[in-house]
C-alpha cells in the first residue's frame, strides 16, 4: 500500500493526558498537511510542512499542539493536556509542491475521543 | 477571505440516475484550484476531480464531471449513473495559497 497511512486509527484518552499521532505520507511527496474534522464539518487546516520545515500554522493550533517532521518523511502531531474539545478526527494528507499534480491525498485519519 | 459554500446538507438519488452537488466559492485570487473529495463512513478523504481556474474545459474523471461556471463562482459536481457505492459525504474544496479550504459537505444517499 503506497497511500498515506496514519496510526493509530482510534484513540480514547482521559482529559489531561498527552497523545501523539503518526502520519506516513506518500514517499515522493514533499508536502505534508494536518487537518482536524469535527462532526458535521469539513476538515479544517492545522499546519503544513514542506520537507522538514513547518511553513504555516493555523490559529486553531494552540500551544498545546505541536507537530514535527524531523527528517522530511513521517510526521507526528502531539496534543498535550487534552481537553474534551479536542475530540475530533485528525487527518493527514500529502502532496507534491504545487502544480497540476498537487492534489492532496489523505490518510484514513485518527479519531480522538477525550473522556 | 476564501470561502466554500455547500448549501445541500443531504441529497437522495435513485440508482443509475445522475445527481448534481452544488458548490459556490468566494476568492479574490486570480489563480486557484477547485477540488471535490468523497468521504465514506470509513473516514478517508478520496480525491475525485480537480478544476483549475484557467482551465477552459470542464474537468471530467469517469462518471464525475465538474460544471465550472467562473462568472457565477460555482463548481458543481455531477455524478452520472449513480451506484450504491457512491453513498458518502462529498466535500468541495478550494486551494488557498498552500492549503485546502473545505465546505461543510453534502451527504449523498443512493437508493436502490
Amino acid at each position: 500500500d503506497t497511500g498515506v497511512s496514519q496510526d493509530p486509527r482510534h484513540k480514547i484518552t482521559k482529559r489531561g493526558q498527552n497523545v501523539t499521532f503518526r502520519c506516513d505520507p506518500i514517499s515522493e511527496h514533499n508536502r505534508l498537511y494536518w487537518y482536524r474534522q469535527t462532526l458535521g464539518q469539513g476538515p479544517e487546516f492545522l499546519t503544513y510542512f514542506q520537507n522538514e520545515a513547518q511553513l504555516e500554522k493555523s490559529r486553531l493550533l494552540s500551544d498545546r499542539f505541536s507537530a514535527e517532521r524531523p527528517k522530511g518523511s513521517f510526521s507526528t502531531l502531539e496534543i498535550q493536556r487534552t481537553e474534551q474539545g479536542d475530540s475530533a478526527m485528525y487527518l493527514c494528507a500529502s502532496s507534491l509542491v504545487q502544480g497540476r499534480g498537487a492534489e492532496a491525498f489523505f490518510g484514513q485519519g485518527t479519531r480522538l475521543t477525550v473522556v | 477571505a476564501q470561502k466554500i459554500t455547500q448549501t445541500q446538507p443531504g441529497m437522495f438519488v435513485q440508482e443509475k440516475e445522475a445527481v448534481t452537488l452544488d458548490c459556490t466559492y468566494d476568492t479574490s485570487d486570480q489563480s486557484y484550484g477547485l477540488f471535490w473529495y468523497k468521504q465514506p463512513s470509513s473516514g478517508e478523504m478520496i480525491f475525485l476531480i480537480y478544476q483549475g481556474s484557467y482551465d477552459e474545459q470542464n474537468a471530467t474523471e469517469g462518471r464525475y464531471s465538474l460544471n465550472f461556471q467562473k462568472a457565477r463562482k460555482s463548481a458543481n459536481l455531477v455524478i452520472s449513473a449513480s451506484q450504491l457505492g457512491d453513498s458518502a459525504m462529498y466535500f468541495c474544496a478550494m486551494r488557498s495559497t498552500n492549503k485546502l479550504i473545505f465546505g461543510t459537505g453534502t451527504l449523498l444517499a443512493v437508493q436502490p
